[in-house]
């Protein structure tokens, strides 16, 4: 079983609708990233939590520790936000020098 | 936010020679970079932590004489692929940690470094 799972793999959407991307996890964090990937390769960091909620634009993306599990939701999907998503965890400070788990990302095509 | 670049963006090279990708943190102190390799629909595979000042800690099964790395400065880290063979053909990427003095995991990706190797 991986550390770091993602679902779903493939999402396709309605432009217009409401997406949400699930990552859970089974190791001990100090924080989670939501990143977002272009066909071109480039990576975006979309955002770092160890907490709560955060929101950009029409990001979300949440976190619950005790749970295990963080959601990235995108409001008012549209076709520019086809990508994929990737959802990577950090190990905590000290430990295995700070280097990322990722998930294995959720391709999401909008389509017009 | 934190700036993170990557030179080249794309590198077409013979095999056999060597290429040299530079990461760069633009507005911050990085006083540690990660280098990863990502084949085509995979995800993102740790190649090798480089802390400044200090040799790279590579992953298992990574080749450190192949994949030389360079921390000379907080704000500069160099991968160079020596002898390139076409299976080398990947997307590089590198993310640098900042040295903020917290806990967090502040970690800034570059854009990545396409190679192809013909």
């Amino acid at each position: 079983k991986n550390e770091v799972e993602q679902s779903p793999q493939n999402l396709t959407a309605q432009e217009g609708e409401f997406i949400t991307i699930n990552c859970s996890y089974s190791v001990g964090i100090s924080a989670l990233h939501w990143l977002q990937q272009h066909p071109g390769g480039g990576i975006v960091s979309l955002f770092m939590l160890s907490s709560g909620k955060k929101k950009h634009g029409r990001l979300i993306a949440t976190i619950n520790i005790q749970e295990k599990h963080s959601s990235l939701h995108i409001t008012a999907s549209h076709p520019r936000d086809s990508a994929v998503y990737i959802c990577a965890v950090g190990s905590p400070y000290g430990g295995s020098q700070g280097n990322l788990i990722f998930g294995k990302g959720t391709k999401l095509s909008v389509k017009p | 936010g934190a700036v993170v670049s990557q030179h080249p963006s794309r590198v077409i090279c013979k095999s056999g020679t060597s290429v040299k990708i530079e990461c760069r943190s633009l507005d911050f102190q990085a006083t540690t970079m990660f280098w990863y390799r990502q084949f085509p629909k995979q995800s993102l595979m740790l190649m090798a932590t480089s802390n400044e000042g200090s040799k790279a800690t590579y992953e298992q099964g990574v080749e450190k004489d192949k994949f030389l790395i360079n921390h000379a400065s907080l704000t500069l880290s160099t991968l160079t692929v020596t002898s390139a063979h076409p299976e080398d053909s990947s997307f590089y990427i590198c993310s640098a940690r900042a040295a903020t003095g917290t806990s967090l995991d502040e970690q800034y990706f570059g854009p990545g470094t396409r190679l192809t190797v013909t």
